[in-house]
């Protein structure tokens, strides 16, 4: 079967580096994906990888290895608003998206 | 910007009793699709529309239908509600199926059944 496997909450402080893991076993591989949800709201687009190696987008970074199964998000400078579940999310072969089921962090002063 | 739009946002359901969830997109996005999202539990996908006019059945489509009549709107309706479809439902749209873009979702409808 497919698994999508995530830690299930996380604590962190203020200004601290966070990572945040995501392994996986899926039929094929077509991209992973990361969201952010805050708490009663929608999930929000974080980034994509396709290719082996670290993506950076301001304070976030995202690195996959294929050949591992594994994925992580990394959060720098953290700040009080970067509470939130982390969605993790893996297209299979036929390009339906499978979803782990998310890591809360919770940032402490 | 609206996106997307769902209704209603919150519902309480006597079992037994039919429920639509509406969801509407101004974005022209050709593909949509509604996902349930339960506690420990990731995103199911419950059913999709690749394009206007056609739909198809995703992880947990049983007593689910939908349609897809024009672009913008993709209505979830639940033809007899039963207590374990109590969850919050997420409507979403990419610009083309098969999409390795993002998703855009709606805010949700928490629904719960009695």
């Amino acid at each position: 079967g497919q698994n999508i496997d995530q830690p299930t909450e996380m604590t962190a402080t203020e200004g601290a580096i966070v990572q945040i893991n995501c392994t996986y076993q899926t039929s094929g591989f077509n991209g992973l994906f990361w969201y952010q949800q805050h708490a009663g709201e929608a999930p929000t687009f974080l980034s994509y990888n396709v290719l082996d190696g670290l993506e950076e987008k301001g304070r976030f970074s995202s690195f996959l290895s294929r050949s591992k199964g594994y994925s992580y998000l990394l959060l720098k400078e953290l700040q009080m608003k970067d509470s939130a579940s982390y969605l993790c999310a893996v297209m299979d072969s036929n390009y339906q998206l499978i979803w782990g089921a998310g890591t809360k962090l919770i940032i402490k002063p | 910007i609206a996106g997307i739009t769902q209704a209603p946002t919150s519902q309480i359901l006597a079992a037994g009793r039919r429920m639509t969830l509406r969801c509407t997109q101004d974005m022209r996005h050709n593909a949509m699709y509604w996902y349930r999202q339960d506690l420990g539990l990731g995103l199911r996908l419950i059913h999709y529309s690749n394009t206007a006019g056609t739909t198809g059945k995703g992880e947990v489509p049983d007593g689910y239908s939908v349609s897809r009549a024009n672009t913008d709107d993709f209505p979830l309706t639940l033809a007899s509600a039963v207590p374990s479809q109590t969850s919050v439902y997420f409507c979403a749209s990419s610009e083309h199926s098969g999409n390795t873009g993002e998703l855009f979702f709606g805010e949700g409808s928490r629904l719960t059944v009695l």
